[in-house]
């Protein structure tokens, strides 16, 4: 049973251009989150999703970050226009249900902008 | 506001000692705290877990303290070895959040041969 995958796991982008990450979750999990950790801090929530549904997305910034997690394939985490301050890694989580411990961790994203 | 810490970034052991790394929150109305490992370049992994109604909970070599009134949370690690070393973290689940944790900023433990 394969564990949450992430892709790509190293990104680099120049100022202005759009980054898109993607997460599969385990097989049959369909609750996932996204988090952002800056170097030697700790992790940030970003954004809960279901199926099709955006549940929680208190922690992502208003503008030029979006998600989805369509009803067939990986979630989605987009950054348009991306800036220097974005450069950070960017984990997925799934869960089976909606259980704050049972949440299981990708390897991560790490978005260089340049 | 909402916030997890710890108090030591920090911490050098020997191998085979035993290794206490803490953590202070601010939120009382919190549900769930959660002890995650994460190596370099891993994402976190899933140690142990307590909840708010419990003050001690023990794992495989691991152990953690809840104390709620001083809104203190600790893991203990026996006869710790290399293999331990990475950094800590706790997180939170506030009551009635949508499942989004709150990590503290973490608690890099080395472990001297």
């Amino acid at each position: 049973n394969a564990g949450v995958m992430q892709n790509p796991r190293h990104l680099v982008r120049r100022r202005g251009q759009e980054a898109r990450l993607r997460c599969s979750p385990m097989k049959g999990h369909s609750h996932v989150y996204w988090y952002r950790q800056l170097p030697e801090e700790g992790l940030k929530f970003m954004v809960y999703l279901q199926k099709e549904n955006i549940i929680d997305e208190s922690g992502m910034p208003k503008e030029r970050f979006s998600a989805e997690f369509p009803k067939e394939g990986p979630s989605i985490l987009r950054i348009q226009q991306v800036v220097r301050g974005d450069s950070a890694a960017y984990f997925c989580a799934s869960s089976l249900d909606w259980a704050p411990s049972e949440q299981f961790f990708g390897p991560g994203t790490r978005l260089t902008v340049l | 506001g909402e916030s997890v810490g710890l108090h030591l970034p920090t911490l050098s052991v020997q191998e085979g000692d035993n290794s206490i790394i803490n953590c202070a929150y601010s939120n009382s109305a919190s549900d769930y705290f959660i002890w995650y490992k994460q190596e370099s370049g891993k994402g976190p992994q899933f140690i142990i877990d307590i909840r708010s109604n419990m003050d001690k909970r023990q794992g495989q070599r691991v152990t953690v303290l809840l104390n709620k009134t001083v809104k203190h949370l600790s893991l203990q690690i026996a006869a710790t070895q290399p293999g331990d070393s990475a950094v800590y973290f706790c997180a939170e689940n506030p009551f009635g959040s949508q499942g989004n944790l709150i990590f503290g900023k973490g608690t890099k433990l080395s472990v001297k041969p």
